[in-house]
Formats: structure tokens, sequence, C-alpha cells
């Protein structure tokens, strides 16, 4: 167990609709990572937070967004759904605001299903 | 051009064999390595990190990184079904990892 926690596990939604992804990092860390995960993609960085601001931006798409709350728990929001937004997202939380060496932790991911 | 470029395989080995994982990676400015390892559908867990040239061993599993010809390698020796997963390499950029694609591995019992 890592210690980051992702619900929903599991969800499946039509497309055009708008979900939300939650993530509790690791008790101390203070920067989120989310990452996309499909198939053919492998893991594509999106966004990261560090203490409640936004630090660095990956390849998020326009219809994405997210924030880190004050209790520094993150959403990923996912809107205007698409088939191919149906991935793995997973939520990943280091101590430090830099993707530092062996300090970043992943969860078990919640896995979108857009039919 | 990617930051790490990892062959997706898939890889099957018998039991007991000793695999060889490969990754390359396009910036000589970068000196930390990571190899995670993903069960299937699991979030990716830390095997292993090294840092610069040179091998990096923790019981069965070998690191090792060769800044020369800016490759990185997994080694696993006496491979056990329970090895198979998704094995990930990565390396430290400013604000996040950058991973390689995953090679699949399959130890057959």
């Amino acid at each position: 167990d890592s210690g980051v926690t992702q619900t929903p596990k599991h969800l499946i939604t039509a497309t055009g609709q708008r979900v939300t992804l939650r993530c509790s990092p690791r008790s101390g860390d203070l920067s989120v990572y989310w990452y996309q995960q499909s198939l053919d993609q492998g893991l594509q960085f999106l966004i990261q937070y560090y203490n409640g601001e936004e630090r660095a931006k990956g390849n998020i798409l326009e219809r994405f967004s997210a924030q880190q709350f004050p209790d520094l728990h993150s959403e990923l929001n996912l809107s205007s759904l698409e088939l191919g937004d149906s991935a793995l997202y997973f939520c990943a939380s280091s101590p430090s605001p830099t993707g530092d060496r062996n300090t970043i932790y992943f969860g078990e991911g919640s896995w979108l299903t857009v039919v | 051009q990617k930051e790490v470029e990892q062959d997706p395989g898939p890889l099957s080995v018998p039991e007991g064999a000793i695999v060889s994982l490969n990754c390359t990676y396009s910036n000589s400015a970068f000196q930390y390595f990571m190899w995670y390892r993903q069960y299937s559908r699991k979030g990716p867990e830390l095997l292993m990190y090294t840092y610069s040239s040179g091998n990096k061993e923790d019981g069965r599993f070998t690191a090792q990184v060769d800044k020369s010809s800016k490759y990185i390698s997994l080694f696993i020796r006496d491979s056990q079904p329970s090895d198979s997963a998704t094995y990930l390499c990565a390396t430290p950029g400013a604000n996040n990892l950058f991973f390689g694609t995953g090679t699949r591995l399959t130890v057959i019992p």
C-alpha cells in the first residue's frame, strides 16, 4: 500500500458526461501528480500541484481540469467525455515540488470507461 | 524524440531464466533513473533507482546505467512467475517523471 488513495476505482459513463476523480496523497506529501495511462500511450503526465498551486502542466486537454484543496487532496475533473478518454488515471504524490528521485508514490488508479 | 524509449515487448521467458529489460534516454543531463513494476491494473511501484553510471543490485534485481551510450537496463535473475508484470523505466524531469512505455514480461512456470 503506497498510502495514496484514489476514488472511485472504476466508473462507466456515457460520452458527453462529466466525472470527478479524487486523490488523497500520502500523509505529509505536498505534491500531487496526475497521470493518464491508456493501452497505446503508456503513462502520460497530465498536471502537478504543489501545496495548492499548479506547478506544471503536461499533456492535459482543455476539457480536463484539476485542483488541490487546502487539505491537500486533489480532484481531476474530466468533462465532455469522449470514447478516447477511456483510460486508467493515476494520482501520485511526493513530499517535494520536483520530480525527485525515488520519492514519487502512485495510487491504485481510477479506471474510466466511456461508452 | 521522447525522453525515454523502451521496447514494449511483450517478453515471455521460462521460470528461472535471466531477464534483460532495456531503455534508452535522450538527454545526457539525466542523472537519476528508476525502474517501476506495474501489475495488471495496479499502480506502478518503485522497484529500484540508480544514480549516474554503474550497477546497483537488490536481491535478484540489478539496475545498470551506461551513460556513454545513454542506455539503462534491468536484469532479473532466477525469474519467478510472480515477476510477471509490466516494467517501466523512468527519469525525473523538472517537475515530474518521464516514463518509457513499459515492457510486459511473462514468466512461464
